[in-house]
């Protein structure tokens, strides 16, 4: 069974303060590995797919790599409006059928005070 | 380009009685998803298809949920009969095809009482 886990749980930070957001994940065979924004209220907003280890992609003040166990989520110089939920999710490599569900973590809940 | 569109937005409904929830995807998107997430956790896929077909709904209680595609396009998801433990937000996503990047609605959030 495909398994993500996450952590911290939560994380306050002051603006400016960078972190990183961890993502452990197990799968029988990894097709991608996915980042979302969650707001409160709202659906998730993805951000990123990771297809293989040693990959990494960058949006503006966040970067996410991947490693053959794990995902980090690098957050440089958050500002207020990077709080969020942030999940992440892992697609398995599966042969026929197309299935293609996500199987997501519990998310990180960032927090960046003024 | 529109979003995913869900309706209604928050429904509160009395334990045995029956709710059902629609999904617009965005427009020319093959695949479309229902996912159920509970306060705190992640979302959960319950079923997913591919134009009218579906694809895995291993998830589904199908004792008490159904879903369905009819044209390949909008969807409903029903609950019925409804217990305590289906309250949460159930959320709708969709992609071009197989494989690409899902996109999900605003959700709907059900409190079953």
């Amino acid at each position: 069974e495909d398994q993500v886990t996450q952590s911290p749980e939560a994380l306050r930070l002051q603006e400016g303060e960078s972190s990183s957001l961890n993502c452990s994940y197990t799968v029988s065979g990894l097709r991608g590995l996915f980042w979302y924004r969650q707001d409160p209220g709202k659906g998730p907003e993805f951000l990123f797919t990771l297809y293989s280890a040693g990959e990494e992609k960058e949006k503006e003040r966040l970067k996410a790599t991947l490693t053959k166990k794990e995902s980090f989520l690098h957050i440089t110089a958050p500002k207020p409006e990077d709080s969020a939920t942030y999940l992440c999710a892992v697609q398995a490599r599966v042969s026929g059928g197309g299935a293609d569900g996500l199987t997501f973590g519990k998310g990180t809940h960032l927090i960046i005070q003024p | 380009e529109a979003g995913v569109a869900q309706s209604p937005r928050y429904k509160i409904i009395e334990k045995r009685q029956s709710v059902a929830f629609w999904c617009n995807p965005i427009s020319g998107h093959a695949t479309l998803y229902w996912y159920q997430q509970i306060l705190g956790q992640g979302p959960k896929l319950l079923i997913q298809f591919q134009n009218n077909g579906v694809v895995d709904d291993s998830q589904l209680p199908k004792d008490r949920f159904s879903a369905e595609r009819l044209k390949g396009v909008d969807s409903t998801l029903k609950i019925q009969p409804a217990k305590l433990e289906d309250s949460a937000v159930y959320l709708c996503a969709s992609s071009l095809a197989q494989f690409n990047e899902q996109f999900f609605g605003p959700g709907t959030r059900l409190t079953v009482l």
